[in-house]
């Protein structure tokens, strides 16, 4: 059964605490890995794509990367506007490019 | 910076009353997209559109539920006879025919009473 499962459901960090949030998944015939932000009451909003293991996105402070199995997102020195939700998604290459989302990643960054 | 727009935002509904979600995707996208996300739960995938057809749907997408673009431009999701169960936020998501990001509206909150 394909699957998206996000780790940890939240994360408290202080502004300037590097971490890292994780992305496992098992599909058939993947397409492609996103990470979306939502902010609450928003809709998501796109940030990387990722499509093959060894790849690497960076944008400001946010680096994605992806392996067989799973994808990471980097934070480096966060903000409190990085405070969000963060999605990984991962899209099937067969039918209509169904995408499958996570429960997300709830940050908080304190300032 | 083009964007998805969706009305309205937020819609008040009685159970078994039919309601309809607009959608204007980016004008050059083609590849339509619902998704809703009940409060607190996942975003779960609906249906996809291409070249006025569906493409896809989710088990969730059963015949209480359609999709049509009327004239090119707009997008709408129909729920004919509503449930409870049906409240939630209700994204629509377009993309490109090259590249595969999808990039969501604003959503619209569906409440039913």
């Amino acid at each position: 059964e394909d699957q998206v499962t996000q780790s940890p459901e939240a994360l408290r960090l202080q502004e300037g605490e590097s971490s890292s949030l994780n992305c496992s998944y098992t599909v058939s015939g993947l397409r492609g890995l996103f990470w979306y932000r939502q902010d609450p009451g928003k809709g998501p909003e796109f940030l990387f794509t990722l499509y093959s293991a060894g790849e690497e996105k960076e944008k400001e402070r946010l680096k994605a990367t992806l392996t067989k199995k799973e994808s990471f997102l980097h934070i480096t020195a966060p903000k409190p506007e990085d405070s969000a939700t963060y999605l990984c998604a991962v899209q099937k290459g067969t039918g209509g490019f169904k995408t499958i989302f996570g429960a997300g990643t709830r940050l908080f960054v304190k300032a | 910076e083009p964007e998805v727009t969706q009305t309205p935002s937020h819609q008040v509904t009685q159970m078994g009353q039919e309601v309809i979600l607009r959608c204007v995707p980016i004008s050059n996208h083609l590849y339509f997209y619902w998704y809703r996300q009940i409060l607190g739960q996942k975003v779960e995938f609906l249906v996809s559109f291409y070249n006025n057809e569906i493409s896809e749907k989710s088990e969730i997408f059963d015949d209480q539920f359609s999709v049509e673009r009327p004239d090119g431009s707009n997008f709408t999701l129909k729920i004919r006879s509503t449930k409870l169960e049906d409240s939630a936020m209700y994204f629509c998501a377009g993309r490109q025919g090259s590249g595969n990001e999808q990039f969501f509206g604003p959503g619209t909150r569906l409440t039913v009473l």
